[in-house]
């Protein structure tokens, strides 16, 4: 099946810092993928569905200045959270989209921030 | 009330043992997915569908589209089944997305 990457898988950072996460699709070409968070014992909610060569649409809620979504080319897509705080610990994870109902997920990356 | 319920949040159950996860859910849907979330966090999709049955190894998923109405079934199970399942649909209308459930966590006790 499809493979999905995402780096780093753990991320510790200090609080004021930004932190980039990478979320590539390894075998097939994906022109959109999508960026979840989850709080622990929480549900996955998807923060912004990012698409190649244009800009990232975000969920209600969710600061497009404060989570920067990159998606330069058909196999990568970047996450960065700018200025963490400690309340943006927790736990990322991208998915790309093979055709309209069909995603495969990354294995997540944690973030702490101190 | 999230659109998608799972039932039940946790399940343990013995060795060998027939289990049933349920989803339901309160409006129209395209497909829904039936997840896997391990200890370390990945997620690995187990089945989609929009109808009928689908059947892989010991694993069986139904939908019944009239009744909003989803099942997950492992027969035989085993300790290495112990891990979270998670049900999300890709609800219609207005801006489609998939939403998920909060999962099941199973335990399988040798």
């Amino acid at each position: 099946g499809a493979v999905v990457s995402q780096h780093p898988s753990r991320v510790i950072c200090k609080s004021g810092t930004s932190v980039k996460i990478e979320c590539r699709s390894l075998d097939f070409q994906a022109t959109t993928m999508f960026w979840y968070r989850q709080f622990p014992k929480q549900s996955l909610m998807l923060m912004a569905t990012s698409n190649e060569g244009s800009k990232a649409t975000y969920e209600q809620g969710v600061e497009k200045d404060k989570f920067l979504i990159n998606h330069a080319s058909l196999t990568l897509s970047t996450l960065t959270v700018t200025s963490a705080h400690p309340e943006d610990s927790s736990f990322y994870i991208c998915s790309a989209r093979v055709d309209r109902y069909e995603q495969y997920f990354g294995p997540g990356t944690r973030l702490t921030v101190t | 009330k999230n659109e998608v319920e799972q039932s039940p949040q946790n399940l343990t159950a013995q060795e060998g043992e027939f289990i049933t996860i349920n989803c339901s859910y309160s409006v129209g849907i395209s497909a829904l997915h039936w997840l896997q979330q391990h200890p370390g966090g990945g997620i690995v999709s187990l089945f989609m569908l929009s109808s009928g049955k689908k059947k892989h190894g010991r694993l069986i998923a139904t939908i019944n589209i009239q009744e909003k109405h989803s099942s997950l079934h492992i027969t035989a199970s085993h300790p290495r089944d112990s891990t979270v399942y998670i049900c999300a649909a890709w609800l219609r209308g207005g801006n489609e997305k998939l939403t998920f459930g909060t999962g099941t966590r199973l335990t399988i006790i040798p």
